[in-house]
Order: C-alpha cells, then sequence, then structure tokens
C-alpha cells in the first residue's frame, strides 16, 4: 500500500483538461513544498513533469500545471494530446525519506 | 548531456545479495543526492534511500535493515546492495539523481529488472 492516495485511472477526451489528486498527511504533502509528479509511458523510466508543488522543468509543455491544498496535491492536463497518456505518480518529502503515490494511468480517449 | 547508466545481476536466487551500480556520465557527481528507486511489476515506485555525494545516507524504514548505499566518487558511482532477497524483491530498479534530498529527482538510469527465484 502506498502512502500517498492517487485515483487508479483518469480520463479525458483531446483538448479536454484532468485533474489527478494525490492524498497524503500532515507529514508528507501538507508538511512541505516539496511535491512532484512523474510520468511514465510503458517500459520506460519515470520522467519529472512537476517539482516544488508547481514549478515546470525545462522542456515541459506548459499543458502540465500542479497546485497544493492542505494535504492534497494535484496535477492538471490541460488540452489533453495523445502523448499523455501514461501512468502519472505523485512523490514527497516526507523528513529524511520519500514516498511515491500508486500512481494513476490516464488515458486519452 | 549528462546521463546514468546503471548495471547489475538481474537473477538472483532467495537469500542473496542483490547488487547495482550506477555511473554519472557528462556531469558533476558533487552537490547531489544519489537515490535508488524500485518498482514492482505492474506496481507503483517505491524509495529505497538515497546517498550524499559526501558519504551521508538516508534509507526506506521498511528496508534499513537490508540496504546499503556507497559512493565511489573517484569514479562517479554509487551502488546499492539489498541482503537477503525473496521474490518479494523482484522489480526494476532505477537510480536517479535526487536535486535537493528532497525526493525531486531530474534524472534518471534505464532501469534494472531484478527477479528472484529459485
Amino acid at each position: 500500500q502506498s502512502a500517498l492516495t492517487q485515483p487508479p485511472s483518469a480520463s479525458g477526451s483531446p483538448g479536454q483538461s484532468v485533474t489527478i489528486s494525490c492524498t497524503g498527511t500532515s507529514s508528507d504533502v501538507g508538511g512541505y513544498n516539496s511535491v512532484s509528479w512523474y510520468q511514465q509511458h510503458p517500459g520506460k523510466a519515470p520522467k519529472l513533469m512537476i517539482y516544488e508543488v508547481s514549478k515546470r522543468p525545462s522542456g515541459v509543455p506548459d499543458r502540465f500545471s500542479g497546485s497544493k491544498s492542505g494535504n492534497t496535491a494535484s496535477l492538471t492536463v490541460s488540452g489533453l494530446q495523445a502523448e499523455d497518456e501514461a501512468d502519472y505518480y505523485c512523490s514527497s518529502y516526507a523528513g529524511n525519506k520519500g514516498v511515491f503515490g500508486g500512481g494513476t494511468k490516464l488515458t486519452v480517449l | 548531456q549528462v546521463q546514468l547508466q546503471q548495471w547489475g545481476a538481474g537473477l538472483l536466487k532467495p537469500s542473496e545479495t542483490l547488487s547495482l551500480t550506477c555511473a554519472v556520465y557528462g556531469g558533476s557527481f558533487s552537490g547531489y543526492y544519489w537515490s535508488w528507486i524500485r518498482q514492482h511489476p505492474g506496481k507503483g515506485l517505491e524509495w529505497i534511500g538515497y546517498i550524499y555525494y559526501s558519504g551521508s545516507t538516508y534509507y526506506n524504514p521498511s528496508l534499513k535493515s537490508r540496504v546499503t548505499i556507497s559512493v565511489d566518487t573517484s569514479k562517479n558511482q554509487f551502488s546499492l546492495k539489498l541482503s537477503s532477497v525473496t521474490a518479494a524483491d523482484t522489480a526494476v530498479y532505477y537510480c536517479a539523481r535526487d536535486e535537493d534530498g528532497y525526493n525531486t529527482f531530474f534524472l534518471w538510469g534505464q532501469g534494472t529488472l531484478v527477479t528472484v527465484s529459485s
């Protein structure tokens, strides 16, 4: 059982927006602004999409955005494209250790 | 362009020790937290631990008794050893670079599937 809770699946049509939630506790998500999101395509290593709650690494489209309220972080993908179909994992610092969510499979309909 | 290249034995028997190494090419080794993460088949990610370039280590409490992460700065390499493996340790193991020790992984290795089977 993962430390952070994500919905197992999410979906949307091309062009639409979808939001994925990541719920933790005050010891991880709620206690630090060190939430990150990773995209993983089948057979590939994860790729950082969002870090420090809402920052985007160079090269990540601005269609991807992150936010946090209390113990829940969110990843929003706007203007869905076919290549966004992948697994998404949230992660948080939890005081000298790291924790991940169980992952959300995003399907582009 | 900085790259992480990892290698190690892919098939182990129960009770053996898993050993993986990750090399850093094309970039600095100093100032980063060098991490190991694993992914059980069809499952989510699990943080194993990290080592700061100077040698300080932090491990997942659930694995701490069996994990050792070490660093060889002369070779820009770091390694993972996991002792007394069981089938539950079957997973893809990734090395990664944590920028600040706060679980932010900008750079990942290609992953190594380790299977534990008798």
